[in-house]
């Protein structure tokens, strides 16, 4: 079964450009999470997705950060402009239903973000 | 909300040793503490969880403890081994989903061989 996939593994930006990351979820799981960590620090919710409708956005900058899940399956998550702190490995995670405790909660590889 | 404070941040032992990581929580309402290893390069994997009505939980060289009084709970990895080494994150949540999880500083293990 595949895990959670997301694109780019890398991406390196000059500061006040866009940005863009890409997830797909494991096949079947209804709730899909943003993370973002740091260096040297634990995963911070961004925002969490059940089924197309983002029901915790309360951590997301909206000034810059947006997101969208359409169709409810793969998620994207934008910044707009970047800033230098906000480099950092950008992680999305998915579990099966609703994230009900007790459920896994699989986390992709992540995409690290340099701005620069 | 929450704050989880995790220690120590590195730790090494021999390979066979045991190894111990501790977390403190402060919201007395948080019921689930997973715990996650991630090797580099790699997204955080869940190892093993415990919910609040639950002392302690063991599954093969790995358990974890839980003293709700105390607000803490702990992390430990019996008969090390190499592939063991990696960072690990504890983590806190409350209520009935897994809302948001509020995760530890992490703690670098390195096992010897």
């Amino acid at each position: 079964e595949a895990g959670v996939v997301q694109s780019p593994r890398y991406k390196i930006i000059e500061k006040k450009q866009p940005v863009a990351f890409w997830c797909n979820p494991i096949s079947g799981h209804n709730t899909l999470y943003w993370y973002r960590q740091n260096l040297g620090q634990g995963p911070e919710l961004l925002i969490r997705y059940e089924n197309e409708e983002a029901v915790d956005d309360s951590q997301l900058p909206k000034d810059r950060f947006s997101a969208e899940r359409l169709k409810g399956v793969d998620s994207t998550l934008k910044i707009q402009p970047a800033e230098l702190g906000d480099s950092a490995v950008y992680l999305c995670a998915s579990s099966l239903d609703r994230g009900v405790i007790g459920e896994k909660l699989f986390f992709g590889s992540g995409t690290q973000l340099s701005v620069l | 909300g929450e704050n989880v404070e995790q220690h120590p941040s590195t730790l090494s032992v021999q390979e066979g040793d045991s190894a111990v990581i501790k977390c403190t929580y402060s919201d007395s309402a948080s019921n689930y503490f997973p715990w996650y290893k991630q090797e580099l390069g790699k997204g955080p994997q869940l190892i093993i969880d415990i919910r609040s009505n639950v002392g302690e939980k063991k599954d093969q060289r790995i358990a974890v403890t839980l003293n709700k009084t105390a607000k803490h709970f702990s992390l430990h990895i019996t008969e090390t081994q190499p592939e063991d080494s990696a960072v690990y994150f504890c983590a806190a949540n409350r209520g009935s989903t897994l809302g948001r999880l509020y995760f530890g500083r992490g703690t670098q293990l390195t096992v010897w061989p």
